[in-house]
């Protein structure tokens, strides 16, 4: 049962545009919405976080939007650069107590071309 | 601060053959987990460790075993290498209360033939 569902699987941007994933989930208990980046040859590493009860978070170039009626989640990267290449992986957590597990979506592959 | 390390950064095994993954930390993090990646399929989580003689089972143990004697470190085992477990693996660390803030090592890129 994949638990988050990412959407695209890969993604082609100019230079300037707007980059856009999206990810779904099932399970309600989920309270905490990471995002990674990762670099090819490298581990991922965090990029941004959201908790369900804000509907927008931005960092910079970076922006997540969270609609907790849908069950849905969104990065969003503006003036995407080249050196924005990577791949971007959404994630999931119950961060209540003796919840462990980080789910991951499959990821998506981002080209941005001069 | 290393950071999360790991060894080798490649290896190549024969089916049948048994190896050790090494993974060490130095930020004095409880939790640390052991993901798989393939193409296509994302970070699948093989086993974690919430703090020392503490270990449990992810998404994927089947053919691996961990073990967690001291904070720092982290090995993972392969028992009889499969052709199936052909990937990149990536070990991670966190505090216990922010596993979602998640410290990944460089990988091991294992080939089994």
């Amino acid at each position: 049962q994949q638990q988050v569902k990412q959407s695209p699987q890969s993604l082609i941007v100019q230079k300037g545009g707007i980059s856009i994933i999206n990810c779904a989930y099932e399970n309600t208990a989920f309270d905490y919405f990471p995002w990674y980046q990762q670099f090819p040859g490298k581990g991922p590493a965090l990029l941004i976080a959201i908790r369900p009860d804000v509907s927008e978070k931005k960092e910079g170039r970076f922006t997540i939007s969270f609609n907790k009626s849908a069950k849905q989640f969104s990065l969003h990267i503006m003036d995407s650069q080249p050196g924005d290449s990577a791949t971007y992986f959404c994630a999931a957590i119950y961060s209540g107590a003796g919840s462990y597990q980080l789910t991951f979506g499959k990821g998506t592959k981002l080209s941005v071309i001069p | 601060n290393a950071g999360v390390t790991q060894t080798p950064k490649f290896q190549v095994l024969k089916t049948g053959q048994s190896m050790t993954l090494q993974c060490a930390q130095d930020m004095n993090h409880e939790y640390m987990s052991w993901y798989r990646q393939d193409p296509g399929m994302g970070l699948r989580l093989i086993h974690y460790s919430v703090g020392a003689g503490i270990t449990d089972q992810g998404e994927v143990p089947n053919g691996y075993n961990v073990s967690r004697s001291t904070t720092e470190d982290f090995p993972l085992r392969l028992l009889s290498a499969a052709p199936s477990q052909t990937s990149v693996y990536f070990c991670a660390s966190s505090r216990k209360d922010r596993i979602s803030e998640q410290y990944f090592g460089p990988g091991t890129r294992l080939t089994v033939t």
